[in-house]
């Protein structure tokens, strides 16, 4: 069975532009979660989307953005390009949209953006 | 609030090894704890998990008892490989509200033959 699967892999934007980041769950998981990685630090979370509604946001500013299509699939927004968005983004699916001993969360390879 | 305090690498052992790495956290509740492994340009794998107090997570030789008392879940692997060579990131997840996992800064293994 395929994994989360993610595109681009690796993109090059310009200070001011805007992004789109799209992530495929494992078939069957209805939940789906961004992350931003920065070099050498640990991932940081962005956003959780179960059944197409936004669920948990982390601590980002408004030009990020994110939904959910009715087939589970995701896609990142983040408009107005800084340098400091430059990481790896990554996306995480699950079965269910709420904590629970048997509801692991699994990660995609993630789209490494540049921003110069 | 909820952290994962992870000791700071990087590290490098020889093959056959013994290796630890710390990991600590703070949390409200009851929180699920993990170690998730990223290998150089992956993403990140699950490794193992414990979900309630005194479980020990076990997988590929790694393990990880949750210890509530001291608020630890740090990672073991008795005998290491050049294969191992990776970052590891511990993690909570705090078991209320949205599904997400807290993250430690990472820690880099090197392993030597």
């Amino acid at each position: 069975d395929a994994g989360v699967t993610q595109s681009p892999t690796h993109l090059i934007k310009t200070r001011g532009q805007h992004v789109t980041l799209r992530c495929s769950p494992i078939s069957g998981h209805k939940s789906v979660s961004w992350y931003q990685q920065v070099l050498g630090q640990g991932p940081q979370f962005i956003f959780q989307y179960y059944e197409k509604e936004e669920r948990g946001r982390g601590n980002f500013p408004d030009r990020f953005s994110a939904r959910q299509f009715p087939n589970y699939s995701s896609e990142l927004n983040v408009n107005a390009l800084l340098l400091g968005d430059s990481a790896l983004y990554l996306c995480a699916s699950s079965l269910i949209g709420t904590p629970s001993s048997g509801n692991t969360i699994y990660f995609g390879e993630g789209s490494w953006l540049t921003v110069v | 609030g909820n952290s994962v305090t992870q000791m700071e690498g990087p590290v490098t052992l020889s093959e056959e090894a013994f290796l630890t790495i710390n990991c600590t956290y703070t949390a409200t509740g009851y929180p699920s704890l993990f170690w998730y492994v990223q290998y150089p340009g992956e993403g990140l794998q699950l490794l193992l998990k414990a979900t309630k107090a005194d479980d020990k997570g076990s997988n590929k030789g790694f393990e990880a008892t949750y210890r509530k008392e001291t608020t630890s879940f740090h990672l073991e692997k008795g005998s290491v490989q050049v294969s191992d060579s990776a970052v590891y990131f511990c993690a909570l997840s705090d078991q209320t509200g949205a599904n997400n996992l807290f993250f430690g800064t990472g820690t880099r293994l090197t392993v030597i033959p």
